[in-house]
């Protein structure tokens, strides 16, 4: 059964340093997502994109936040100068129909820790 | 904006039927339903559109009432491998941005 795939599974990293969490969407999919997660809380929208762009972002995702689609099967998100707070689970996610109307796929998310 | 779900948690016995709520304020075109269990990624179990359409798994059962904007999940018959945190998530006609309530936590006691 096709499946999101994300690296690392695991990252620690030190305050004000850049984190890259990678993403491989399931092939055919042309809708893809960011999710936060804290420990223990609830899911968090970052961004959705499509067509090579932004669709949606929310107020979370502020300057710090990029992502990018550099190739035709990955899609990351950067954080530049990583704060305490960033500290969270990431889960990717992919659609074939896009949010309105269609199941979202996650990946099994990157554990981010910054010290 | 975030939707609201209700109860926070329940706890059930094996065998249980348990109702999930989800409401917003603002007007919906679609509800999604989605299960975590601890340490893993979110998992869909359903999908409620306006004019009312509904994918999802077999087993599952929900409501979406567009005119209160509400949904509710229904579980029946409840096992143990029902446990985890259900979360709704609500996207709006034209948004791409599907956002989820704060979930509710279930535990089935055998």
């Amino acid at each position: 059964e096709p499946e999101v795939t994300q690296t690392p599974s695991h990252q620690v990293t030190q305050m004000g340093q850049e984190v890259i969490l990678r993403c491989v969407p399931i092939s055919n999919h042309l809708y893809f997502y960011w999710y936060r997660q804290i420990l223990g809380q609830k899911v968090e929208f970052l961004v959705s994109f499509y067509n090579n762009e932004i669709s949606e972002k929310s107020e979370i995702f502020d300057d710090q936040f990029s992502v990018e689609r550099p190739d035709g099967s990955n899609f990351t998100l950067k954080i530049r100068s990583t704060k305490l707070e960033d500290s969270a689970m990431y889960f990717c996610a992919s659609s074939d129909q896009g949010a309105r109307t269609g199941e979202l796929f996650f990946g099994e998310g990157s554990r981010l820790t910054v010290l | 904006q975030q939707p609201v779900q209700s109860p926070q948690a329940v706890i059930l016995r094996e065998g249980e039927d348990a109702v999930i709520n989800c409401s917003s304020s603002k007007a919906l075109y679609s509800v999604h339903w989605y299960r975590q269990k601890h340490g893993e990624a979110p998992v869909f179990l359903m999908i409620l559109l306006k004019g009312g359409e509904q994918k999802g798994h077999e087993k599952i059962s929900a409501s979406f009432n567009e005119k209160k904007q509400q949904s509710s999940l229904y579980l029946t018959a409840s096992q143990l491998s029902y446990s985890g945190t259900y979360f709704c998530g609500t996207d709006s006609e034209y948004g791409n941005k599907l956002v989820f309530g704060a979930g509710t936590i279930l535990r089935v006691k055998s």
